[in-house]
């Protein structure tokens, strides 16, 4: 069966230092991937899409980027972080471009 | 994008009552619609999913929802909650040329013992 990971669950970063958050799936090939971020109250924004290996797409223009290294792997990030980025950043991945299966999320923290 | 609208921000109800939690989306054509629900400390799961067909779908845990088209609504049902069905709910849609999702805000589901 088909696993998501992300990592780190939990993270605490000054203002103006870099990001990093990995998304992994297991047991698919070629899914479609997603990054998206969950504010209280407002449901959950999407913010990158990917079909495949270094094919991104930027839902909303923001201090983030994401990259699509291999086939399973995920990973947003940002060069200096603003006090704006934190929140809880949850990663989907789909066989098919309709139900999204998501992972556990990442709760950040800007201070 | 289509926009979602989940009419109540919380509910609070008592265990054995019905629940319906309202859902329309602004999009003309074909749609996919989605109920997801995060219970508490959990990932945010598939509750149920409608792409075509039986207007009434029925999902996981006793869940049910219903596609009326002429109304631009996917409500979901249950008949009789539990304590355990206490958790936040999340309708989203896409066309059927666009695999992005939209999310409604959400719904927090407070069941009461």
């Amino acid at each position: 069966s088909q696993t998501i990971h992300q990592w780190p669950a939990t993270l605490v970063q000054p203002v103006g230092s870099p990001l990093s958050l990995e998304c992994t799936v297991e047991g698919t090939s070629n899914p479609n991937l997603y990054w998206y971020r969950q504010a209280a109250g407002r449901g959950l924004q999407l913010l990158f899409y990917s079909v495949g290996i270094g094919q991104i797409s930027s839902e909303v223009p923001q201090n983030l980027s994401a990259s699509r290294p291999q086939d399973r792997q995920f990973i947003l990030s940002s060069k200096k972080l603003l006090l704006s980025d934190s929140g809880f950043y949850l990663c989907a991945w789909s066989p098919n471009h309709y139900e999204q299966y998501f992972g556990p999320g990442t709760r950040l923290t800007v201070t | 994008a289509q926009s979602v609208s989940q009419h109540n921000h919380h509910v609070i109800l008592s265990e054995a009552a019905s629940l319906e939690l309202g859902c329309n989306y602004s999009y003309g054509g074909t749609v996919n619609l989605f109920w997801y629900v995060q219970y508490p400390g959990q990932h945010l799961q598939l509750l149920l999913k409608y792409f075509s067909g039986d207007p009434l779908v029925k999902g996981i845990k006793g869940f049910e929802a219903e596609f009326i088209k002429s109304k631009f609504s996917f409500n979901l049902r249950k008949p009789s909650v539990q304590w355990s069905d206490t958790a936040e709910y999340f309708c989203a849609v896409s066309s059927s040329n666009d695999y992005k999702l939209s999310f409604g805000a959400g719904t927090t589901v407070t069941v009461r013992a």
